[in-house]
């Protein structure tokens, strides 16, 4: 299967900061998604992605489609307690088939 | 809501032992999917389907086998369970075609092999 490599691996930042993630892969992809994952239950969907260049944003968070559609990146501004969680990004290759999904960054905010 | 439930948060089996995981999810989704959660590894696909009766290997199916007898349930089966396949399952469904990119996840399923 594809391979999407993740980073960082984990990150422990106070709170109010700002957190920056990135999933890149060998394969151009026509979709990316992002996730994340609460302590104890399954992932949630929290942004799609499209286009190329593609840039969207759900509250704080803003996700990037990268324009060489080999990565992705997505950002967190003023992190609170509850952001807690593992996020995970997921790329497709057409639609239709199936998702791979990245390594997942594991996140702590420290109050 | 869309729901997907899995059917047990914690299951503890012995070596040999043969194991069902049940999903069902209540939003008339054609397409279901079982992944694995491995710590560094991510999620990886086990097996996906795409119509009752249908089902087609993911990445990873070795030791698994699944049934799908109706639209909203997709079982996975450890045949004979092994201590590597102690892990967290997580099943998954979504609708098809453009809309298919949404996958629903169920809460997991964490399965420890002794």
């Amino acid at each position: 299967g594809q391979q999407l490599n993740q980073s960082p691996q984990s990150m422990f930042i106070q709170e109010g900061e700002d957190v920056s993630m990135n999933c890149t892969s060998s394969s151009i992809f026509n979709t990316w998604l992002w996730y994340k994952q609460d302590p104890g239950e399954g992932p949630v969907l929290l942004i799609a992605l499209y286009k190329a260049g593609e840039l969207t944003s759900n509250g704080r968070l803003t996700a990037q489609f990268g324009i060489t559609r080999k990565d992705s990146f997505l950002n967190i501004s003023a992190s609170i307690p509850s952001d807690v969680g593992i996020y995970f990004c997921a790329g497709q290759i057409s639609t239709g088939n199936q998702f791979y999904f990245g390594t997942g960054t594991s996140l702590t905010v420290i109050p | 809501d869309v729901k997907v439930t899995q059917s047990s948060r914690y299951l503890v089996k012995r070596t040999g032992e043969k194991v069902f995981l049940e999903c069902v999810q209540d939003m008339d989704h054609e397409n279901m999917f079982w992944y694995r959660q491995d710590p560094g590894l991510g999620l990886r696909l086990i097996y996906f389907s795409y119509d009752v009766k249908m089902k087609e290997k993911g990445d990873i199916p070795e030791g698994y086998s699944v049934s799908r007898e109706k639209k909203e349930r997709f079982s996975l089966i450890l045949e004979s369970a092994s201590t590597n396949q102690t892990s967290m399952y997580l099943c998954a469904s979504s609708l098809r075609g453009r809309a298919s990119n949404i996958q629903y996840f169920g809460a997991g399923t964490r399965l420890s092999v002794l």
